[in-house]
């Protein structure tokens, strides 16, 4: 069984471009979740995408978005890029939502913000 | 709002002893879900172990096992027979009640493990 996959893996903008990242869960997962890891503010809950709703949203600002297709892929697009956007982007799927169901994540895509 | 501490930026541990990671968390549901990940170099989190508000017995995996004291509201991690294998970033994360599958996350802490 393939594992959860994300793309691209590295990635480099600059300041005011918009970009998009791509998670594919693992297949029959239905829940999708995004995270944002930097050294500075840690693992921050992004949003929670569930046969194609959004479950739940961090707190950032409006120019992180993301959804999520019948196939159950989900995407992130962040607009207008800025330095602090720099950060490793990991997505987690998981067959289930608001249980003890384990999370599976992705290798991540770093992103570069110059 | 949900709060996960660990305490210890950084830990070393010699091959084949065991190792315990703290983490303390702060919540006034009565269900919640605490959960233990392992971030290597690659950056990838692996799912270790899971345990229930409710649960009545510590969780175990193979060579991990959660000291769950919900009194005290620590749910530390003990690594057992500690492999080089095990140097890596570790979080503990819980997940709030009513929340879906949001992960609220401590700041980690690097375990090294020595020859």
């Amino acid at each position: 069984k393939a594992g959860v996959t994300q793309t691209p893996r590295y990635l480099i903008k600059t300041r005011g471009q918009q970009v998009t990242l791509s998670c594919s869960p693992i297949s029959g997962h239905r829940s999708v979740s995004w995270y944002q890891q930097t050294p500075g503010q840690g693992l921050q809950f992004l949003f929670e995408y569930f046969s194609e709703t959004q479950r739940n949203k961090g707190n950032f600002p409006g120019r992180f978005s993301g959804r999520q297709f019948s196939n159950s892929r989900s995407e992130m697009n962040v607009s207008t890029l800025e330095l602090g956007d720099s950060a490793l982007y990991l997505c987690a799927s998981s067959a289930i939502t608001g249980t003890g169901a384990e999370q599976f994540f992705g290798p991540g895509t770093r992103l570069t913000v110059l | 709002a949900q709060k996960i501490t660990q305490t210890q930026p950084g830990m070393f541990v010699q091959e084949k002893e065991a190792v315990t990671l703290d983490c303390t968390y702060d919540t006034s549901d009565p269900s919640y879900g605490l959960f233990w990940y392992k971030q290597p170099s690659s950056g990838e989190m692996i799912f270790l172990i899971y345990q229930g508000s409710y649960d009545q017995q510590n969780a175990t995996e193979g060579r991990y096992s959660l000291n769950f004291q919900k009194a005290r509201k620590s749910a530390n991690l003990v690594i057992s027979a500690s492999q080089l294998g095990d140097s890596a970033m570790y979080f503990c994360a819980m997940r709030e009640p009513l929340g879906g599958n949001k992960l609220v996350f401590g700041a980690g802490t690097i375990l090294r493990v020595k020859s």
